[in-house]
């Protein structure tokens, strides 16, 4: 079985640094690329970018490059997010999911993690 | 970069059939994938490909496509399909790729 846990909810400060992190088990990690996707509150989602797990190749949504940094560590089967400065407008809901590909050449996303909260409040 | 477009809202009686769309010109190429989002839950995948159920998913579920815009039906809705659903495809045609989801449809049962 497919399982993607993430960590705990997060309170920072603003311009603190913060890595959540997204365990995944039930499969062969460097075979499907990993997503992250952002929820604020009371809106849709978003996508961020995505990582590559068996060559670390990442590519970011344009309105998130240059402010996050998607990564993993082989070895413990984990992907994470993390900022270096983080702002108010950070605060949110993160995903992370699994990539597949459909018979198009387009990604879906077929298991989620249950997804992390993010407060940033002075 | 492309957009998707997606009705806010829609309603349907308990029993009946109700079809959600996602325009985009994207999708004249590559398909849609749709996602349930119930109130405090992670989105779960329901449709993606063609018209492909990932397992535990309910046949009332299905999915299809008509020039650039792609299509959720329900079919038989019941209370627990009460969600917002967001399409996601590609942002595009360009190298390396990348996605959008559309702003979500609340489907409410009545």
């Amino acid at each position: 079985e497919v399982q993607m846990v993430q960590s705990g909810a997060e309170m920072k400060k603003p311009g603190e640094s913060l890595r959540i992190s997204c365990k995944v088990s039930g499969y062969t990690f460097t075979n499907n690329w990993i997503t992250w996707v952002r929820q604020m509150p009371g809106k849709g989602l978003e996508w961020m970018g995505r990582i590559d797990p068996s060559d670390s190749y990442t590519n970011y949504s344009p309105s998130f490059e240059g402010h996050v940094t998607i990564s993993v560590d082989k070895p413990r089967t984990t992907a994470y997010l993390q900022w270096s400065s983080l702002k108010a407008s950070d605060s949110a809901m993160y995903y992370c999911a699994r990539n597949a590909l459909d018979g198009s050449g387009s990604f879906f996303l077929d298991s989620w993690g249950q997804g992390t909260l993010v407060t940033v409040s002075s | 970069s492309s957009e998707l477009t997606q009705d806010p809202a829609v309603s349907v009686a308990l029993g009946q059939t109700v079809t959600i769309a996602c325009q985009g010109d994207i999708l004249s190429g590559y398909y849609a994938s749709w996602y349930q989002q119930k109130p405090g839950q992670a989105p779960l995948l329901v449709i993606y490909g063609q018209n492909s159920r990932p397992s535990g998913i309910p046949d009332r579920f299905s999915g299809s496509r008509s020039g650039n815009t792609a299509y959720l039906t329900i079919t038989g809705a019941r209370a627990e399909d009460e969600a917002d659903y967001y399409c996601k495809s590609r942002d595009g045609s360009g190298s390396p790729p990348l996605y959008v989801f559309g702003p979500g449809t609340k489907v409410s049962v009545l």
